[in-house]
């Protein structure tokens, strides 16, 4: 049974440039929740998908995005790059009707330069 | 608001002895706590989680956590640390399951554990 999934695992990029993240929910996971996680620091909560929709958002401009697909994967984009959007991001999935724990992927290595 | 707060950003230990990692949370309505568990470069995993059952939680590689709501506590122990624990842990909280409810979490806790 796969678990989260993301890709790439490492990405370096210039300000001002526009990124996509990849995410594949574990097996059976219908909510792809993201989060940033700055060095030293706990997550932060960007947004959360469920049925295709953003249901809830963090505290996180409008240069961050995202999309769900009807396979539940989900992609997080994030325009104009600034330096302070280094960070690993992570993927979350959950089951909506479920006991509420998250399962976390690796992470996506962002670097902005 | 929920907020996390855990206090002592490192903890060392000798292996062996006992682990105390603390958490304190803050909430308007019953909350659920996790603890999770994050290895170098790799994403976080769960450790335990408290959801208005039992007060104490037994979790996987030992550890476990008690919920103590006069305290608004949450602190995870191991009575014995092994070499292997030595990772980054950080307690989480959620005001229900409803979808939309996201997860606040701590700013984490770097446990060391010396031979």
């Amino acid at each position: 049974d796969a678990g989260v999934t993301q890709s790439p695992t490492h990405l370096i990029k210039t300000r001002g440039q526009q990124v996509t993240l990849r995410c594949s929910p574990k097996s059976g996971h219908d909510t792809v929740s993201w989060y940033q996680q700055a060095l030293g620091q706990g997550p932060q909560f960007i947004f959360q998908y469920y049925e295709e929709e953003e249901r809830q958002r963090g505290n996180f401009p409008d240069r961050f995005s995202g999309h769900q697909f009807p396979n539940y994967s989900s992609e997080l984009n994030v325009n104009a790059l600034l330096l302070g959007d280094s960070a690993l991001y992570l993927c979350a999935s959950s089951l909506v009707a479920g006991s509420g724990e998250q399962y976390f992927g690796p992470g996506t290595r962002l670097t902005v330069t | 608001a929920q907020s996390v707060t855990q206090l002592g950003s490192h903890v060392s230990v000798s292996e062996g002895a006992l682990v105390l990692l603390r958490c304190n949370y803050s909430s308007s309505v019953p909350p659920y706590l996790f603890w999770y568990v994050q290895y170098p470069n790799q994403g976080l995993q769960l450790l335990l989680k408290y959801t208005s059952a039992a007060t104490l939680v037994k979790g996987i590689n030992g550890f476990e956590a008690e919920f103590k709501k006069s305290e608004t506590s949450f602190h995870l122990t191991k009575p014995s640390a092994h070499m292997s624990d030595a990772a980054e842990y950080f307690c989480a909280v959620r005001s229900s399951f409803n979808y939309g409810q996201n997860f606040v979490f701590g700013p984490g806790t770097r446990l060391s554990v010396l031979p």
